[in-house]
């Protein structure tokens, strides 16, 4: 497949298991935060964001924990399916800043 | 279906020879944006429009030019491409801006200059 970046983070998991992936934003201005998903040879998705006026937010399977204390942002996906492996990264906006990435591998 | 869509999806070439990679998107957005991806980098914006004729540059705009003529259409244009320029890119697209609205990325191209 297709590296999207070298030297990740790596986190495997076992199908079924939840996955809780983690990221550092910089600055503390920023108010909106977006996790998307790019699969080998694809171009990144969007799978849920969140505004600084909130702590969480849920979507289908995934929640968005923002700890804006210590500027850490948390996508936890419950019950983690063969489909789910990817590389997900994180964007905060002020400014405009993604994350290298973490590469999740579901083991069947 | 709402896509971006991106071609050509691999181009090899050689230094200097002149090359543009089309970009359109059928959503009817505001905004959209370029952005390298090189291993071990986050995605790094080359340069985005807020709307038509309206473009500005991102973090790594050097080498590199678009246009914004239709509110469909952002071509990049590589005038010189030169080796540092083998990369992968993405285009995309969001509704109003990319500090307030998430992006839908087309599915890359993949650049090689040799």
């Amino acid at each position: 497949g297709e590296s999207v970046g070298l030297h990740l983070p790596t986190l495997s998991v076992q199908e079924g298991d939840n996955s809780i992936i983690n990221c550092a934003y910089s600055n503390s201005a920023s108010d909106y935060f977006i996790w998307y998903k790019q699969e080998s040879g694809k171009g990144p998705q969007f799978i849920i964001d969140i505004r600084s006026n909130m702590d969480k937010r849920q979507g289908q399977r995934v929640t968005v924990l923002l700890n804006k204390t210590v500027k850490h942002l948390s996508l936890q996906i419950a019950a983690t399916q063969p489909g789910d492996s990817a590389v997900y990264f994180c964007a905060e906006n002020t400014p405009l800043v993604f994350g290298k990435g973490t590469r999740l591998s579901v083991i069947a | 279906e709402a896509q971006v869509t991106q071609n050509p999806r691999y181009l090899i070439t050689v230094t200097g020879k002149k090359l543009t990679v089309t970009c359109s998107q059928n959503m009817n957005h505001e905004y959209m944006s370029w952005y390298r991806q090189d291993p071990g980098l986050g995605l790094r914006q080359i340069y985005y429009s807020m709307n038509v004729e309206v473009t500005d540059k991102g973090d790594v705009p050097e080498g590199y030019k678009v246009s914004r003529k239709e509110k469909r259409n952002f071509p990049l244009i590589l005038e010189s491409p030169s080796p540092n320029q083998t990369s992968l890119y993405f285009c995309a697209s969001s509704l109003a801006g990319a500090t307030t609205y998430e992006q839908y990325f087309g599915p890359g191209t993949r650049l090689t200059v040799t």
